[in-house]
């Protein structure tokens, strides 16, 4: 069955520096991987999606990740952390058919000023 | 702008008291999802709909039923609230076109139960 490990459930970095959450997966195919952002007492919002195109996906607001099949890995980055982008930060896989997704067990950022 | 849409977003309810929450959509998919979200944790799904066809998660309680009347409109019924069942509620909607079924949430209606 596949599955996703977020390591670290909080990550605190200052304003202006790089942010790098964790994300690595288990599935005995490719998967599809996902990327969402909660706000407080919020839905989920699509940051960005990985469909076995380009191994490095670019999403919205200057995010960014990479897939790495040998690491089994999907991390998240933004070159530079902006007070805004303080959240919850969802990793999940999906397999190649079906409504299966999974869920990480999330990653809240603090970004200190 | 095509979107997921979830009300109230806010629901209070007493103890026992059936509550029903609803979600509808202007995307057109035909998926749609309810997932159970707790404080610091991932959503939890309930259950999901292939468009009319009703798929139950096994550990989902029998306390939590879902309807959903048209591709656009689907409603989670919880019969007799609990207080383990005071939580966020999202909804969510994916389309078989989509060869990922990326899914797409609503704002989600946080349940408080007295």
């Amino acid at each position: 069955a596949q599955s996703v490990t977020q390591l670290g459930s909080h990550v605190s970095v200052s304003e202006g520096a790089l942010v790098l959450l964790r994300c690595n997966y288990s599935s005995s195919v490719p998967p599809y991987l996902f990327w969402y952002v909660q706000y407080p007492n919020q839905g989920l919002q699509l940051l960005l999606k990985y469909t076995s195109a380009a191994t490095l996906v670019k999403g919205i607001n200057g995010f960014e990740a990479e897939f790495k099949k040998s690491e089994t890995s999907f991390h998240l980055t933004k070159p530079s952390a902006h007070m805004s982008d303080a959240a919850e930060y969802f990793c999940a896989v999906s397999p190649a058919m079906g409504n299966d997704m999974r869920f990480g067990a999330g990653t809240r950022l603090t970004v200190k000023p | 702008d095509a979107m997921v849409i979830q009300n109230p977003r806010y629901q209070v309810t007493q103890f026992g008291k059936p509550v029903t929450l609803s979600c509808s959509q202007t995307l057109n998919h035909n998926v749609m999802y309810w997932y159970q979200q707790k404080s610091s944790q991932a959503p939890k799904l309930l259950f999901h709909y292939y468009d009319k066809d009703f798929n139950n998660e096994a550990d989902t309680p029998d306390n939590f039923q879902s309807r959903r009347p048209n591709t656009s409109f689907c409603f989670l019924d919880i019969r007799s609230p609990g207080l383990g069942d005071a939580a966020m509620y999202l909804c969510a909607t994916s389309s078989y076109r989509d060869i990922s079924e990326t899914q797409y949430f609503g704002p989600g209606t946080r349940l408080l139960v007295l």
